[in-house]
């Protein structure tokens, strides 16, 4: 399968703990995102890589959170000192630089559940 | 990127063709229509996009409004692996070589019935 994937698929941590998630895009897509979606709402955008330069933030991605994309490939979304409002899923997505390839292909999501 | 209004829920009968609205009243010229589906437990995947025109993929028919205020997704023949949460989104989609994000709002939910 060469789609998008994440690891891991499910997390579960106490409050307070550091948790990373992990995205491998499709190989030959430069773009990547990673929103997150709560129980009921529609993902909601994050942060945007292009290569390994990341452009844009959302506010909602407080001081608590990082990601990175160190060499244009998979990137890494972690947060410090978890909370319990920050469980969710957390989907990462991936497109081409292709003016004629404007879908972003999504993988399955990694479900962060809080304690 | 502008506002979308869809309804929340909508039910339709396996093998009938389901019929999404999608209101986008403030829409600009250069901003298009989209539209994702989301499977239960998984990622969100793209169905189709356009600016004015109707479109038609292998997966579904897009038709927009003259005025492009509105839009309807056509599935055709819908089954029961149809049944998703269907989002309506308007983006910009930029000059070559530059991307934007996407904004979800809470979207349809299809329940595709016998």
């Amino acid at each position: 399968d060469t789609g998008v994937s994440q690891d891991p698929r499910h997390k579960i941590t106490k409050r307070g703990q550091n948790v990373t998630f992990r995205c491998d895009p499709i190989s030959e897509h430069n773009r990547l995102y990673w929103y997150r979606q709560t129980l009921g709402q529609g993902p909601e955008f994050l942060t945007y890589f292009q290569n390994e330069a990341q452009l844009e933030k959302s506010r909602l991605l407080s001081d608590r959170f990082s990601a990175e994309r160190p060499k244009g490939s998979f990137s890494t979304l972690e947060i410090q000192r978890t909370e319990q409002g920050d469980s969710a899923m957390y989907l990462c997505a991936s497109s081409s630089n292709l003016a004629s390839e404007n879908e972003q292909f999504f993988g399955p999501g990694t479900r962060l559940t809080v304690l | 990127d502008a506002k979308t209004t869809q309804p929340t829920s909508m039910d339709c009968a396996e093998g009938r063709a389901a019929n999404l609205p999608c209101n986008h009243s403030t829409i600009s010229g250069n901003e298009y229509v989209y539209w994702y589906r989301q499977i239960h437990s998984q990622g969100p995947q793209y169905i189709i996009h356009g600016l004015k025109n109707n479109e038609t993929n292998e997966m579904a028919s897009l038709i927009i409004t003259e005025d492009r205020k509105s839009s309807t997704l056509i599935l055709p023949h819908a089954t029961l692996r149809d049944t998703a949460v269907y989002y309506c989104i308007v983006r910009l989609t930029l000059p070559w070589g530059t991307a934007s994000k996407l904004t979800f709002g809470t979207g349809t939910r299809l329940q595709v019935t016998l």
